[in-house]
């Protein structure tokens, strides 16, 4: 089985403060992990993945994603928000080992960037 | 190039009647699924189609619900006798041809569902 959470329903940060959106996943092979995020309205958009290689991947619009193996972890970051990045994120998981062809998503984190 | 497609944007209905979805993904993509958004869920997944092989329906919630896809291409969902839980944002999703399981799938900007 493959498994995904994201403790935080909602996220606050001011403008120009570094943001982290917190994911942790569980499979039983290997995982491959991916960042979509949702503006209003819209469908998903990709932000990014880690399949294998550097820990630290780096996707669209500045934001990076840290894959921590020990801590089943791979928080979304980004140095310095802007209020354009308010949005719902989401983090995915694909067990590359298994059989089963499809990615289990998390609920949902809001990002809201104050001015 | 054009990205996933669906129609229509937005669908009302009355509780009881039948609706169709549209999906079109992006060309040459052979993988394409279907995931239902509810108000504060995450996305949940429905249905799985890769090619010629036979459709993944394990998320499918009930047979009321069905989907296909012609020619390897466009693809509908039709949900039958609607009910007002059916209410929710469908999302389409192509990727292309497999090169294990690490292929992005990339995303319609939805159908919005609301069954009165």
């Amino acid at each position: 089985a493959q498994s995904v959470a994201q403790p935080e329903d909602q996220v606050n940060v001011a403008e120009g403060n570094p943001l982290t959106v917190k994911c942790t996943y569980s499979v039983s092979g290997n995982p491959y992990l991916f960042w979509y995020v949702q503006y209003p309205n819209r469908g998903l958009q990709f932000l990014l993945k880690y399949i294998t290689g550097d820990n630290l991947v780096k996707g669209s619009y500045g934001f990076e994603a840290e894959f921590n193996k020990s801590q089943t972890s791979f928080h979304l970051k980004k140095p310095s928000a802007l209020v354009s990045d308010s949005a719902l994120y989401f983090c995915a998981v694909r067990d590359g080992n298994s059989g089963y062809s499809t990615l289990t998503f998390g609920k949902g984190t809001m990002l809201l960037v104050s001015p | 190039g054009a990205g996933v497609s669906q129609s229509p944007s937005n669908k009302v209905t009355e509780k009881g009647k039948d609706v169709e979805l549209r999906c079109d993904p992006i060309s040459g993509h052979t993988a394409l699924y279907w995931y239902r958004q509810s108000l504060g869920q995450g996305l949940e997944f429905l249905i799985y189609f890769q090619g010629n092989s036979a459709p993944d329906k394990s998320g499918l919630p009930s047979d009321r619900f069905s989907a296909e896809r012609t020619g390897g291409s466009v693809s509908t969902l039709t949900i039958q006798r609607t009910q007002q839980e059916d209410s929710a944002v469908y999302l389409c999703a192509s990727s292309p041809a497999p090169s294990g399981r690490m292929e992005t799938q990339y995303f319609g900007p939805g159908t919005r569902l609301l069954v009165l």
